[in-house]
């Protein structure tokens, strides 16, 4: 399997402020990889695929960018509702694996 | 717009089968994979397996031996059953699209969990 690891496990930020997540894979997936966010008490919401893709209605201070082992998403201007964990999850090989999380809040 | 729901048992004894049936609404089971995804603190989020329209499916290696997906294209559902569980498959459990272009045995090419249920519940406890 694909171990798809994350960095920070939690982060906190200001309003206003730029947050980048990692994501590692443990092989080169290409850019087969797709972010979610998950608000507390909620299901994932699928926002970025193939690295760097844009959900339909998702808002453009999501980007994700990478590609082979290493991938980065960031949020331009943090804002509260943007409170919530994020995930990477590789699609190169079955089965699918998701990354840990990275638990974002507000300083 | 599409709509899933879970629905089953909340609890299950152990070394029972966990059962769950997600109901599709608002659109076609077909021509789509649809899978099943569960979370929990030790384990995350975690892939269990799709089903395409058509019945062909595709198991997380780790739970193969004990897990069964199956669709009813009339009922416009496709179900989960986990046999022989224990405490280590309490977690909450998810329905979701895979919005792919094509899976096979080894990929699913230009794939997402593009919707999602609510998720249920499930712990095994005697």
């Amino acid at each position: 399997d694909i171990q798809m690891t994350q960095s920070p496990s939690s982060l906190s930020a200001s309003v206003g402020d730029r947050v980048t997540i990692t994501c590692q894979a443990s092989q080169d997936i290409s850019n087969h990889l797709d972010w979610y966010q998950q608000k507390p008490g909620e299901a994932p919401k699928f926002l970025i695929y193939d690295a760097s893709n844009l959900e339909t209605g998702v808002p453009s201070k999501f980007s994700g960018s990478g590609s082979g082992t290493d991938f980065t998403f960031t949020i331009t201007s943090l804002q509260p509702e943007d409170i919530a964990t994020y995930y990477c999850q590789q699609y190169d090989s079955l089965p699918i694996t998701f990354g840990q999380g990275t638990r974002l809040e507000i300083k | 717009q599409v709509q899933l729901q879970e629905s089953g048992p909340g609890l299950v004894k152990p070394s029972e089968t966990l059962s769950l049936t997600c109901t599709v609404s608002g659109g076609s089971i077909s021509p789509y994979y649809w899978s099943w995804i569960r979370q929990s603190p030790e384990k995350g989020l975690e892939y269990i397996g799709y089903i395409y329209y058509t019945g062909s499916t595709n198991y997380n290696p780790s739970l193969k031996s004990r897990v069964t997906i199956s669709v009813d294209t009339s009922k416009n559902q496709f179900s989960l059953k986990l046999s022989s569980v224990t405490a280590a498959d309490t977690a909450l459990y998810y329905c979701a699209r895979l919005s792919a272009s094509y899976c096979s045995s080894t990929n699913c090419y230009n794939s997402a969990f593009d919707i999602w249920g609510q998720g249920t519940v499930v712990t095994v406890s005697s």
